[in-house]
C-alpha cells in the first residue's frame, strides 16, 4: 500500500524567496514518485517525476526535487519564487508506471510581491 | 498530438438529476483511469480501464456511478441520481500499455467541474 503525506496545506513565501514543500511517502514497494501541479481553474499538469536512476530530478518552471530513500521523502524546491508559481501542489506516489496514483492533500503556495 | 480531453468542463445540475462525464484518452493509450476531488480533499482514485475492461474499479464510491468504456476507446462516467456530496473535479487520465514507453507517466485532463445545488 502507498501512502503521501504533504506537511502544511498553506505555503507562504516571498518573490525571490526559496520555495520549499515537503512530501513524505510510504510504499511497500520501491515508489515513483510525482509532483503536480494545478493552477486556477486548470488541470493537472505534471512537474516533474522520479522513477529510477539519478535522485534529484529537475522539472519544469526551475522546480526540482531529491528523492531520499532513508528520509522516505521527496521535497519540492525552487531557488526563487515567482509571482506566477501561485498555485496547488500535489505529490503522489505510484508502485509502478501505470497503477493507480495515491495523491498528497495538496499545498497551497501563495507568493507574496 | 491531441491530450486528455474531457467534457463538459463544468457542468451544474440539480440533486436527483443524471450528469454523464466524458473523456477522451490520448490516442493508443490502453489505460484509462478517473479520479475525483470533492470539497478541497485530496485526489482519489475511482477506477482503472485497460481498454474496455475495468482493471480495479474499488475507488467507485456507491452504485450511483457508473463507468464504462466501449470500444475501448472514450469512456464515460454517469451519476445518478447526482447527491449534493458529489460536486467537485473529476479528473481522467490515460498512459500507454508499455509504461516504460511515456517515463512511466500518467497525462491528466483539465477536469470536469461538477456542482450540484
Amino acid at each position: 500500500a502507498q501512502s503521501v503525506t504533504q506537511l502544511g496545506s498553506h505555503v507562504s513565501v516571498s518573490e525571490g524567496a526559496l520555495v520549499l514543500l515537503r512530501c513524505n511517502y510510504s510504499s511497500s514497494v520501491p515508489p515513483y514518485l510525482f509532483w503536480y501541479v494545478q493552477y486556477p481553474n486548470q488541470g493537472l499538469q505534471l512537474l516533474l517525476k522520479y522513477t529510477t536512476g539519478a535522485t534529484l530530478v529537475k522539472g519544469i518552471n526551475g522546480f526540482e526535487a531529491e528523492f531520499k530513500k532513508s528520509e522516505t521523502s521527496f521535497h519540492l524546491t525552487k531557488p526563487s519564487a515567482h509571482m506566477s508559481d501561485a498555485a496547488e501542489y500535489f505529490c503522489a506516489v505510484t508502485p509502478g508506471g501505470y497503477q493507480k496514483v495515491t495523491f498528497g492533500t495538496g499545498t497551497k503556495l501563495q507568493v507574496i510581491p | 498530438e491531441a491530450g486528455v480531453t474531457q467534457f463538459p468542463s463544468h457542468s451544474v445540475i440539480e440533486k436527483g438529476q443524471t450528469v454523464t462525464l466524458r473523456c477522451d484518452p490520448i490516442s493508443g493509450h490502453d489505460n484509462l483511469y478517473w479520479y475525483r476531488r470533492v470539497m478541497g480533499k485530496e485526489i482519489k482514485f475511482l477506477l482503472h480501464f485497460v481498454k474496455e475492461s475495468k482493471q480495479d474499479e474499488s475507488g467507485m464510491p456507491n452504485n450511483r456511478f457508473l463507468a464504462e468504456r466501449t470500444g475501448g476507446t472514450y469512456s464515460t462516467l454517469k451519476v445518478q441520481p447526482a447527491e449534493l456530496e458529489d460536486s467537485g473535479v473529476y479528473f481522467c487520465a490515460s498512459s500507454p500499455r508499455d509504461s516504460a514507453s511515456s517515463g512511466n507517466t500518467i497525462y491528466f485532463g483539465e477536469g470536469s467541474w461538477l456542482t450540484v445545488v
